[in-house]
């Protein structure tokens, strides 16, 4: 049972370059979250979905994308990255009760030179 | 948006002292959370209130759920090395349906001396 992983740990891209970054659970939840954080800002949510199929916008959408094509994946999309885009990415899953917690992946370092 | 503040921002202790930090919102949250970061890792809950007034331990840990809905502190007694990380506290507000966002403080970082 490996929880949230997450694919890369590292990342460094050019401006204008594209990625994705992926997300994966096993715990079957319906619920998955991408966030930021940057320095003294906490975290920041980008895009979450609620279950298979469904995205919806978070707090710092722009510049991104997601798509929840498989219950246990969630992925990240930059289409043309920017500086302002440098940050650690987490992802994390929670399950469908009110009382379920968030659990987190270990990160994603992206670095847009 | 709602809005956390928290606060310390950051604590530099000796081993053996008891830490104190806590969390104010600007509206009412039905769910606090604490979280940890160890450096280059994600945040591990530590603590999870759901009811306002509720005051839960586990282990040397102990936070309380503010009764206006609105705050939250989290005590941490006879500090420890591995206690060093950073600190987060997160507001969840069920707004029906199946939205459940969490709104987190910008953290305290923790360090304590040997």
């Amino acid at each position: 049972n490996a929880g949230v992983t997450q694919t890369p740990k590292f990342r460094v891209l050019k401006t204008g370059q594209s990625m994705t970054l992926l997300c994966a659970q096993d715990m079957n939840h319906e619920y998955m979250y991408w966030y930021r954080q940057d320095p003294g800002m906490g975290l920041r949510l980008i895009h979450y979905s609620v279950g298979e199929g469904t995205t919806a916008k978070g707090e710092v959408p722009d510049g991104y994308n997601v798509s929840r094509l498989k219950k246990q994946n969630f992925l990240l999309g930059l289409e043309s990255a920017a500086p302002s885009q440098t940050s650690v990415y987490f992802c994390a899953s929670k399950a469908g009760g009110f009382a379920d917690t968030q659990y987190f992946g270990p990160g994603t370092r992206l670095t847009v030179l | 948006g709602q809005q956390l503040n928290q606060s310390p921002q950051s604590m530099f202790i000796q081993e053996g002292e008891d830490v104190s930090m806590n969390c104010t919102s600007s509206s009412i949250f039905n769910t606090w959370l604490w979280y940890k970061q160890d450096p280059g890792e994600g945040p591990v809950l530590l603590i999870a209130l759901y009811k306002a007034g509720e005051l839960t331990s586990n282990g040397r840990l102990t936070a309380q759920f503010g009764i206006t809905r609105k705050d939250s502190f989290l005590n941490i007694s006879a500090s420890i090395p591995s206690d060093v990380g950073i600190y987060f506290c997160a507001g969840q507000l069920f707004s029906g349906g199946s939205n459940y966002k969490l709104t987190f403080g910008k953290g305290t970082l923790l360090t304590v001396n040997p």
